[in-house]
């Protein structure tokens, strides 16, 4: 079994629906972080949190929230869906901060129409 | 304002020459940098960091070269290997951020 999972794998949804991606992880990594990638770009932050009670913005968190709901588990919702929210989503989990190696999962392809 | 480059989109190289996968970063308060390699439909994996008091870390057929005063950095895979093709993105972390570059396509030729 995957240590990082992801679901759904694919959503295609509409204009101002919400949507909620769920990352669940059995590393027992305290630190689990939510990108977004577009085609051609890197991996953007968009939040991150280094245990329960911490949660942090990171570079595009506008339009998104996200919650922390066990040491396990970080879901991340676009309130509002917007179609330049169409992208690659990432949850990665480590078990220390920024010097330490992430572990990703398989990614959610979200496509707003 | 991007703060970490990879300026090759792409790269092809014959199995069994030398691959070198440049990064270059802006911040100098990044003092930590990883690589990692990313399938088609999977999640990136990490490869390989180095820290910056070091100038070269090697893993196997990974070696990464930091060069702090070009702020530069170079992952190089020798020999390369039909499974090597992959997308590679360099990361710089720092300053209480991490940076990902766009990443470059390395494709292993026959």
């Amino acid at each position: 079994d995957a240590d990082v999972t992801q679901t759904p794998r694919n959503r295609i949804t509409k204009t101002g629906k919400r949507i909620m991606l769920e990352c669940s992880q059995t590393k027992g990594h305290d630190r689990m972080y939510w990108y977004r990638q577009d085609p051609g770009l890197g991996l953007q932050l968009i939040y991150y949190s280094f245990d329960v009670k911490d949660i942090n913005k990171g570079e595009i968190s506008d339009g998104y929230s996200v919650s922390r709901q066990a040491q396990a588990k970080f879901s991340l919702s676009l309130e509002s869906a917007i179609p330049n929210q169409t992208a690659l989503y990432f949850c990665a989990t480590s078990d220390g901060g920024w010097l330490r190696e992430q572990f990703f999962g398989p990614g959610t392809r979200l496509t707003v129409l | 304002d991007q703060q970490v480059k990879q300026n090759s989109p792409s790269l092809s190289v014959q199995e069994g020459r030398i691959s070198i996968l440049n990064c270059d970063y802006t911040n100098s308060m990044f003092d930590y940098f990883l690589w990692y390699k990313k399938y088609p439909a999977e999640g990136p994996t990490f490869l390989i960091s180095i820290s910056s008091i070091k100038d070269k870390n090697e893993d196997g057929r990974f070696t990464v070269f930091l060069n702090k005063s070009a702020k530069h950095l170079s992952l190089h895979i020798v020999p390369s290997q039909p499974g090597d093709s992959a997308v590679y993105f360099c990361a710089a972390s720092g300053d209480d951020k991490i940076i990902f570059g766009k990443g470059t396509r390395l494709h292993i030729l026959p």
